[in-house]
């Protein structure tokens, strides 16, 4: 079966500008979460969708924003690019929340 | 102080020597993750527990849930092992989101 799919794998844009990301989870998975990975932080917990509502938040500032569509697809926004949000943004699907993840391949945001 | 902590930092063996990576957490937890991350970022999960001990091949992963510590551990190592290895606990904060350790860089020389 197909696996979690993020799109697009690479994107650079320009402080103030804003992004979106896309994450297909695989087929049946209803739980979809979001991660951002930097070399200074780690890996950080964004934010988690089930079932098209909003389940849990990081720690993030409201620029960071997600939404899942009734077919489970989910997207990732953020406005007001700072150069700091330059990072690996992950997602995850799972067939329930807390259940075992399923990564995509990543998107690389470089902010410029 | 972060809530998962992982040991060591950085791991480097020679080719066929058993490796052993340490995860602790200071709550309680539901799950615990190991997750394996190669170069260009891509993470594959590898063992999901919340009790007891689970193999796959040459990975065998141990959680203590009293001692609050869990193990990955990882048999006649190869250079295609090497790999970032993290840790990742769904703490029992009421959700089931992911707290992440800091990773371990495992380094399988020839």
């Amino acid at each position: 079966k197909a696996g979690v799919t993020q799109t697009p794998r690479y994107l650079i844009k320009t402080r103030g500008q804003q992004v979106t990301l896309s994450c297909s989870p695989i087929s049946g998975h209803r739980s979809v979460s979001w991660y951002q990975q930097t070399p200074g932080q780690g890996l950080q917990f964004l934010f988690e969708y089930f079932s098209e509502t909003q389940r849990n938040k990081g720690n993030f500032p409201g620029r960071f924003s997600g939404r899942q569509f009734s077919n489970s697809r989910s997207e990732m926004n953020v406005s007001t690019l700072e150069l700091g949000d330059s990072a690996l943004y992950l997602c995850a699907s799972s067939l329930f929340a807390g259940g075992g993840y399923t990564f995509g391949s990543g998107t690389r945001l470089t902010v410029v | 102080k972060n809530e998962v902590e992982q040991s060591p930092q950085n791991l480097t063996a020679q080719e066929g020597e058993f490796i052993t990576i340490n995860c602790s957490y200071s709550v309680g937890i539901s799950a615990l993750h190991w997750l394996q991350q190669h170069p260009g970022g891509g993470i594959v999960s590898l063992f999901m527990l919340s009790s007891g001990k689970k193999k796959h091949g040459r990975l065998i992963a141990t959680i203590n849930i009293q001692e609050k510590h869990s193990s990955l551990h990882i048999t006649a190592s190869h250079p295609r092992d090497s790999a970032v290895y993290i840790c990742a606990a769904i703490l029992n904060f009421g959700n089931e989101k992911l707290t992440f350790g800091t990773g371990t860089r495992l380094t399988i020389i020839p």
